[in-house]
């Protein structure tokens, strides 16, 4: 158990949609990162959080948003859904905001769009 | 776009026998790391090297770093049915930006 906890586990929706994945990171990590690991594409940045701001943007589609709360919990907002969005979306969090420190992953949310 | 291509892609042994797994990378690194993926589960963090080391061990596991041939092995030694997962290498790239950069893993098989 790596201590950052995401949910859902598992998410079925339609095309067109609107999802809303959450992420905790473990207990005095400030950094989040998503990514999406999909068959086609392999596991891909999507962004990172730092107490609260942005610091970098990977392949992040337009329709695909995220944020962090002032609690550090950061939330992955997927819209206008399309078959393609059907991945394993994880979050993995860090102490630090650079690189060097070793990232923590979650369990995964598995998104399956119909 | 995937900065690692691991080698091989898929690696079948049988219990006891060690596995090498190789990566290589394209653009300058702070550090590398290896991850291990069981079936459509999380990501565990199994070791971090940084650039300036050449080896690291941990347990039954090996990393090497060749920065001049931006190449990385992760070897495990005397393999278990348990080691059975995908292994990726993942590099941070240049810009201190925290982003992994995954390669496509290697599928390791190993048979009691």
């Amino acid at each position: 158990d790596s201590g950052v906890t995401q949910t859902p586990k598992h998410l079925i929706t339609a095309t067109g949609q609107r999802v809303t994945l959450r992420c905790s990171p473990r207990s005095g990590d400030l950094s989040v990162y998503w990514y999406q690991q999909s068959l086609d594409q392999g596991l891909q940045f999507l962004i990172h959080y730092y107490n609260g701001e942005e610091r970098a943007k990977g392949n992040i589609l337009e329709r695909f948003s995220a944020q962090q709360f002032p609690d550090l919990h950061s939330e992955l907002n997927l819209s206008s859904l399309e078959l393609g969005d059907s991945a394993l979306y994880f979050c993995a969090s860090s102490v630090r905001a650079g690189g060097g420190d070793t990232q923590y992953f979650g369990p995964g949310t598995r998104l399956t769009v119909l | 776009s995937q900065q690692g291509e691991e080698d091989p892609q898929a690696l079948s042994i049988q219990e006891g026998e060690n596995a090498t797994m190789n990566c290589s990378y394209k653009t300058s690194i702070n550090n590398l790391q290896w991850y291990r993926q069981n079936s459509g589960r999380g990501l565990v963090h199994l070791i971090l090297i940084r650039s300036n080391e050449r080896e690291k061990h941990s347990g039954r596991l090996r990393v090497t770093l060749d920065t001049s041939k931006k190449s990385s092995s992760l070897l495990i030694t005397a393999s278990r049915a348990a080691d059975t997962a995908s292994y990726f290498c993942a590099t941070d790239g240049s810009g201190n930006t925290g982003k992994l950069i995954f390669g496509q893993g290697t599928t390791l098989q190993v048979k009691p």
